[in-house]
């Protein structure tokens, strides 16, 4: 069984770039759930993909974007980049549905904005 | 909307003795998850341990178990038998049944003396 993947590992951007992260969900798992980790904190949700579709959103504004490839990978795009954008990304995938509850993380990417 | 509150910023404990974490959440939700995640400086995001809302039992998992106070929303962890590769942050997370996004609280950091 194939855990959570994720690349690259961390980047260094500059103010008003674009990144893209990337996330290759666990063996069977239909459904990514994207978290942003500042430092010292607790990981805040930014939004989950569920079969290539959006399935929640928290409260990011909408240069975080997303997609779902029909293998169930999935990236995060950000646009404009500003230095509170930097921080730990996390993927988490799960089966979705009743069995959302159940998500299982990836190792991050380190972005670093200056 | 739901919280997740940890109080303690900072533990540490002897190796081989015993350190309890504690949690609380606010939710006005009757079915829901409830979980300790462990993060080590590898960043891996790992599940310690899930307590599933609806059981009175407290679950456990080798050396860690949980204190689940539906009533008072009170959900901590205690780790037996500490050991050096406990050392790491640990987040209480939180998610209703069939919801899409875990909810964390801030962190605890756990340091393990020899």
């Amino acid at each position: 069984e194939t855990g959570v993947t994720q690349s690259p590992t961390h980047l260094i951007k500059t103010r008003g770039q674009q990144v893209t992260l990337r996330c290759s969900s666990q063996s069977g798992h239909n459904t990514v759930s994207w978290y942003q980790q500042a430092l010292g904190q607790g990981p805040q949700f930014i939004f989950q993909y569920y079969r290539e579709e959006e399935n929640g959103r928290g409260n990011f504004p909408p240069r975080f974007s997303g997609l779902q490839f029909p293998n169930y990978s999935s990236e995060l795009n950000v646009n404009a980049l500003e230095l509170d954008d930097s921080a730990l990304y996390l993927c988490a995938s799960s089966l979705g549905g009743i069995l959302n509850y159940e998500q299982y993380f990836g190792p991050g990417t380190r972005l670093t904005v200056t | 909307a739901q919280t997740v509150t940890q109080s303690q910023p900072e533990m540490s404990v002897q190796e081989a003795e015993t350190v309890t974490l504690s949690c609380t959440y606010d939710t006005s939700e009757n079915n829901y998850y409830l979980f300790w995640y462990k993060q080590p400086p590898s960043r891996q995001m790992i599940l310690v341990i899930r307590q599933e809302a609806y059981k009175q039992q407290n679950a456990t998992e080798n050396r860690f178990s949980v204190n689940f106070q539906k009533a008072a929303k009170s959900f901590s962890l205690k780790i037996s038998d500490s050991q050096l590769g406990d050392t790491a942050m640990y987040f209480c997370a939180f998610i209703k049944a069939a919801g899409n996004k875990l909810t964390f609280g801030g962190g605890t950091r756990v340091l393990v003396k020899p």
